[in-house]
C-alpha cells in the first residue's frame, strides 16, 4: 500500500511546456505540501494546503499553481517551464496537528532543456 | 531568519565505527525539532520528534538528542543498510506547518 504517491516520477520536457504533477495520499491526512528540492538537496517548501484550501504559499513564480480537488490529492500545474525549474518536486502531507511528521512520496524529476 | 545548519555534510565510517551528527538551529520560540531519512532516489522518511531540550529519542542504532541550540543523532555501531542522507528540520517562526530543512548530512557506511 503506497501511502503517499506521485506521477509521474521522471518528467522530461522543453523549455516553455505546460506540465502537471499528480500527487495523492491514502493515510486521511488533511494537510499537503509540495516541495521543491534542487540539486545541493536543499527541500524547500513551496505550497500547502489543508482541506483543500492554501495555506502556504511560499514565494515561488506564479507559473506555479497548486491544485486540490480533495483531501487525498493535490495536484501540481507548472506552466510555460524555464530551465531553472528543473529539480525533484516531492508532495508530502501530514495531520493538521502534527506538521513536523510529514509523509512524503516518492518525487518527481522533473528535466527541463 | 530560521536557520538550520547541519555538519559535516559528508561522513564515511567504517561499519561499527560510532559517530554523530549536528544540526544546529537559529528559530523563534522552538516548537520541536524533526529528523528524516532519505535514500537516493526517494522521500524523506521520518525518524523522529524533539520537543524540548533534554529530551531523547531512540531506534535501532538511532539516538537524536536535543538542546537549547542544537541536535545530534547519535548512530551506534552503523550498519552499511544505514548509508543515507539525514535531514533535520524545524517549523519555521510564521508556521508550524512549514517546516525549515537543513542541507543534510551524508552518511556512508563501508562494510
Amino acid at each position: 500500500d503506497t501511502a503517499v504517491s506521485q506521477t509521474p516520477k521522471y518528467l522530461v520536457t522543453q523549455m516553455g511546456n505546460d506540465k502537471s504533477i499528480k500527487c495523492e495520499q491514502n493515510l486521511g491526512h488533511d494537510t499537503m505540501y509540495w516541495y521543491k528540492q534542487d540539486s545541493k538537496k536543499f527541500l524547500k517548501i513551496m505550497f500547502s494546503y489543508n482541506n483543500k484550501e492554501l495555506i502556504i504559499n511560499e514565494t515561488v513564480p506564479n507559473r506555479f499553481s497548486p491544485k486540490s480537488p480533495d483531501k487525498a490529492h493535490l495536484n501540481l500545474h507548472i506552466n510555460s517551464l524555464e530551465l531553472g525549474d528543473s529539480a525533484v518536486y516531492f508532495c508530502a502531507s501530514s495531520l493538521q496537528g502534527a506538521g513536523g511528521e510529514q509523509y512524503f512520496g516518492p518525487g518527481t524529476r522533473l528535466t527541463v532543456t | 531568519e530560521d536557520q538550520v545548519t547541519q555538519s559535516p555534510e559528508a561522513l564515511r565510517l567504517q561499519e561499527g565505527e560510532s559517530s554523530s551528527l549536528n544540526c544546529s538551529y537559529t528559530v523563534s520560540g522552538l516548537r520541536g525539532l524533526f529528523w528524516y531519512r532519505q535514500d537516493p532516489g526517494k522521500g524523506p522518511e521520518f525518524l523522529f520528534t524533539l520537543y524540548s531540550a533534554g529530551e531523547e529519542k531512540e531506534k535501532e542504532r538511532l539516538k537524536a538528542t536535543l538542546t537549547k541550540k542544537e541536535s545530534f543523532l547519535h548512530i551506534t555501531a552503523p550498519k552499511p543498510e544505514d548509508s543515507a542522507t539525514y535531514l533535520c528540520a524545524v517549523p519555521s517562526s510564521g508556521s508550524a506547518r512549514q517546516l525549515t530543512f537543513g542541507s543534510g548530512t551524508q552518511l556512508t557506511v563501508l562494510p
